[in-house]
């Protein structure tokens, strides 16, 4: 029973093209993130969505563009790919209000643009 | 916005020793988690602890919230210990943990 799930595991691609990555979660968080981690280890977050809708937009180019269709859903679409975004994408959840819970990783999307 | 440092970068232990990871924040935080992203890149939830101590297993942390600072001890070191520790803060709520560099642990046998 994964708890937060997407997919796929590694996605190597050419500069150009248009990729999409799915994640899951069965926690019944109601806040979805979107974090990329780049190839020092840093982790930044890009996106986060409340039931829905989108709280938290980093500066992040304008070809990335996460959906969310439902509050157990959030996909991340990336239009023409750079040899820039080449890096780990972590979706993850959790629960928003007061302090806030513990948060939960998914096992990461590498992608490699060539 | 909210600076996270931890220290230090880099540490390589014998099995069975302890150590002591620290976490120093530069505001008022109201949510404080530590992370460990085993040598898969899996990142897993150690704890969640804006304040207090918490102790699981081999592993506890304290936060001390007006003094800016948080720390994970380990205890009787395994090699299965090994990999990346990031602690992760969030000034208020309905922000996003924004997370430290991370301290690079390696346990030999």
């Amino acid at each position: 029973d994964t708890a937060v799930s997407q997919t796929p595991k590694y996605l190597v691609t050419q500069m150009g093209n248009d990729k999409s990555i799915k994640c899951e979660q069965n926690l019944g968080h109601d806040t979805m993130y979107w974090y990329k981690q780049d190839s020092k280890k840093f982790l930044k977050i890009m996106f986060s969505y409340n039931n829905k809708e989108l709280i938290i937009n980093e500066t992040v180019p304008n070809r990335f563009s996460p959906k969310s269709p439902d509050k157990a859903h959030l996909n991340l679409h990336i239009n023409s790919l750079e040899l820039g975004d080449s890096a780990v994408y972590f979706c993850a959840s959790s629960h928003l209000a007061g302090k806030g819970s513990p948060l939960h990783f998914g096992n990461g999307t590498r992608l490699t643009v060539t | 916005g909210i600076q996270v440092e931890q220290s230090p970068p880099d540490l390589i232990l014998q099995e069975g020793a302890n150590s002591t990871l620290r976490c120093n924040f530069s505001d008022s935080v109201n949510n404080l988690q530590w992370f460990h992203q085993n040598p898969w890149g899996q990142l897993i939830n150690l704890f969640y602890i804006p304040s207090g101590t918490k102790q699981n297993g081999r592993l506890s942390a304290t936060t001390v919230a007006t003094e800016r600072y948080s720390l994970l001890y380990i205890s009787s070191s395994q090699t299965t210990d090994s990999g990346v520790y990031f602690c992760a803060v969030s000034e208020q709520a309905g922000t996003a943990l924004i997370f430290g560099k991370g301290t690079t642990l390696s346990v030999s046998s």
